[in-house]
Parts: C-alpha cells; sequence; structure tokens
C-alpha cells in the first residue's frame, strides 16, 4: 500500500509569493495533518483535519491555510511568504483523530524561500 | 501549555553500547507518549509508542516506560548497531487527540 505523499518535494520561492502543497493520506484514513519542521527543531502543528473539518490549529499566522477534499487529501497554502518560512512542511495522516492514534508521516516538501 | 523535553545531542556511541535518550514532558490531562525515528534522508518513522501510565512501548530493541509520576518516558537500547544512526524524536499526543508535541530531536551517531 502506498504510504502519504507529498508534493512537490522541493521548491524555492521569493519573499511575498504563494505556494500550495498537497498532501495524500494513507487509503483508509481519514485525519490529515500538516507539520513545519525548521532545521535542528522538532516538528511544529499547524493544522488538523478529520473528516474535512478543522480539528486543531497551532500557533501559525493567518497566513496559513488548509483544507481537506472529499477524498481526504489535503492542501496547506502559505500567503505572502517571508524567509522564515523556510523549512520542511510535513503531512501525516491517521486512521483516526483519537489520543492513541499514531501519524504517519510523508518525505515533506521543502520549501526555501529567498 | 503540553511540551516535551528531550536530551540534547548529538550522542555519538560506538558498536553494542548501550543508549539511554532522556526525555520529559508536560501535560494537562492522559497524553499518549511516542518515540519517532527520522533516518537520513527520510521521513519520521514510529519507532515505539504508550498509551497509558506504566505501559512499555517496544520494537527493534528498543524500549520505553511511560512514567508518569517522574513524567518521563526515556528510550533504551541494550546493544546499539550502526544502522540505528538517526535522529530520535520524542512526541506527546494530547487529550483530545488533536495535537502531537514534539520534542528538538536527539541526533545519535553509531561508529563500528
Amino acid at each position: 500500500d502506498a504510504g502519504v505523499t507529498q508534493s512537490p518535494t522541493h521548491l524555492i520561492k521569493t519573499r511575498g509569493q504563494h505556494v500550495t502543497l498537497r498532501c495524500s493520506p494513507i487509503s483508509g484514513h481519514k485525519s490529515v495533518s500538516w507539520y513545519q519542521q525548521v532545521l535542528g527543531q522538532g516538528p511544529q502543528f499547524i493544522f488538523q483535519y478529520y473528516e474535512k473539518e478543522e480539528r486543531g490549529r497551532g500557533n501559525f499566522p493567518d497566513r496559513f491555510s488548509a483544507r481537506q477534499f472529499p477524498n481526504y487529501s489535503s492542501e496547506l497554502n502559505v500567503n505572502a511568504l517571508l524567509l522564515g518560512d523556510s523549512a520542511l512542511y510535513l503531512c501525516a495522516s491517521s486512521f483516526t483523530a483519537g489520543r492513541a492514534g499514531e501519524l504517519f508521516f510523508g518525505e515533506g516538501s521543502r520549501l526555501t524561500v529567498l | 501549555g503540553d511540551s516535551v523535553t528531550q536530551m540534547e545531542g548529538p550522542v555519538t556511541l560506538s558498536e553494542e553500547a548501550f543508549l539511554t535518550i532522556n526525555c520529559t514532558y508536560t501535560a494537562t490531562g492522559y497524553p499518549s507518549l511516542f518515540w519517532y525515528v527520522q533516518y537520513p534522508g527520510e521521513g519520521l518513522q514510529l519507532l515505539l509508542k504508550a498509551t497509558k501510565a506504566d505501559d512499555k512501548g517496544s520494537n527493534k530493541g528498543f524500549e520505553a516506560t511511560y512514567r508518569k509520576e517522574t513524567t518521563s518516558f526515556h528510550l533504551e537500547k541494550g546493544s546499539v548497531q550502526v544502522s540505528d544512526s538517526a535522529v530520535y524524536f520524542c512526541a506527546l499526543k494530547d487529550g483530545t487527540g488533536n495535537q502531537f508535541y514534539f520534542g528538538t530531536g536527539t541526533s545519535l551517531t553509531v561508529i563500528p
């Protein structure tokens, strides 16, 4: 079975631009989460979606938005890019949104903002 | 708020040495605890988990016990191999189930 897939794997943008990152969860998984991992740090929670509804939002500005589609895939959008948005963006899926559910991560989209 | 603090690295060990990576947490409610591993050039993979106090998670020779009294979830392995070289992340999932909190990661290098 395919794991969590993300696209694109690498991208370069300039300050002020907009970016859309895409994620397909593992088949059967209904929950998708997004995390930002800055070099040398642990992943930081951005959003969680379950059954197409936002279930959680981390401490990120309104420039960050996301949505989940009927097929459970997801998009993360970042507007007005800043240099500090350069990071590895990780998508993770889980079968449920419960406390014991583990996350299955994709390999990430590495965003560089110049 | 909830948080995880883990031992800073990098850690360098010789093959067959004993490994301990310390992890402590702060949480309201009853979190679940996890160790994830990130091998070079790869995504994060679940290594082991524990969902309630005194549970022991284990996988690939690694173990960690959920200690509520000391709010700890230390990772141990009796004999490390070169193939264990990776970055290890301690994490907790809060009681709502909506969010994971990760530590900053501990880089492990095992030399032959």
